[in-house]
């Protein structure tokens, strides 16, 4: 398997704008976690999936995000509008179970928006 | 209030030296885990320590879990360069069996 896959790698954007970042979790993972890690706030959980159904999103900072999962493998982190605080590094992980026990993270995201 | 909290934040060393990471933790918990992260790359699973008492090993690195004491260590043999890097500890609370509380890492760079 190739691993946890995230696209794209970087992103940089002006603020206001649009950002739609993607994820294909590793086959046969049925838990889906969204990360966002900064310097300030290290790494924060913003969502989580169990069998593509939004379990916790309580970490989803403002009703600026949202997420999806419309199937086992892909899932969506949107920012609209965008603004220069949501400047970070997003990770994608998935895991054979909730309790992250075989978990593994894709290369990240690092958005820029300016 | 749910604290990680590792020391040191950060720590150079030289190679074939041993030293010690510790992670303190302040909820009940019965899973631990430990990442490695190379600058401006993914987190590498090391460790999941799921009992008390919990000893793993791999390499050049021992990572033990006392539940009791609330509190793990990452301990390095006799290190070499390539062990740079950033560790971080991650601790699951007992009431919650996805969310993870991460500790802020430690920076650790390994001078020839």
């Amino acid at each position: 398997d190739a691993g946890v896959i995230q696209s794209p790698r970087h992103e940089v954007t002006e603020m206001g704008q649009e950002v739609t970042l993607r994820c294909k979790p590793i086959s046969g993972h049925n838990s889906l976690f969204w990360y966002r890690q900064t310097m300030m706030r290290g790494l924060e959980l913003l969502i989580y999936f169990n069998n593509n159904v939004p379990i916790d999103d309580s970490g989803m900072p403002e009703d600026r995000f949202s997420a999806k999962m419309p199937n086992a493998s892909f899932s969506t982190l949107k920012i609209q509008p965008s603004e220069p605080r949501d400047s970070a590094v997003y990770f994608c992980a998935s895991s054979r179970d909730r309790l992250f026990t075989e978990a593994f993270f894709g290369q990240g995201t690092r958005l820029t928006v300016v | 209030e749910l604290k990680v909290e590792q020391n040191p934040l950060f720590l150079s060393m030289q190679e074939g030296k041993n030293y010690t990471i510790y992670c303190n933790y302040s909820t009940t918990s019965d899973r631990l885990y430990w990442y490695r992260q190379d600058p401006g790359k993914s987190l590498e699973s090391l460790f999941v320590l799921l009992s008390n008492g919990a000893v793993k090993q791999e390499g050049r690195l021992m990572a033990s879990l006392d539940t009791k004491a609330r509190l793990s260590t990452l301990h390095i043999t006799a290190a070499v360069h390539d062990l740079s890097a950033t560790y971080f500890c991650a601790v699951g609370p007992s009431n919650s069996n996805y969310q993870l509380i991460w500790g802020a890492g430690t920076k650790l760079i390994i001078k020839p």
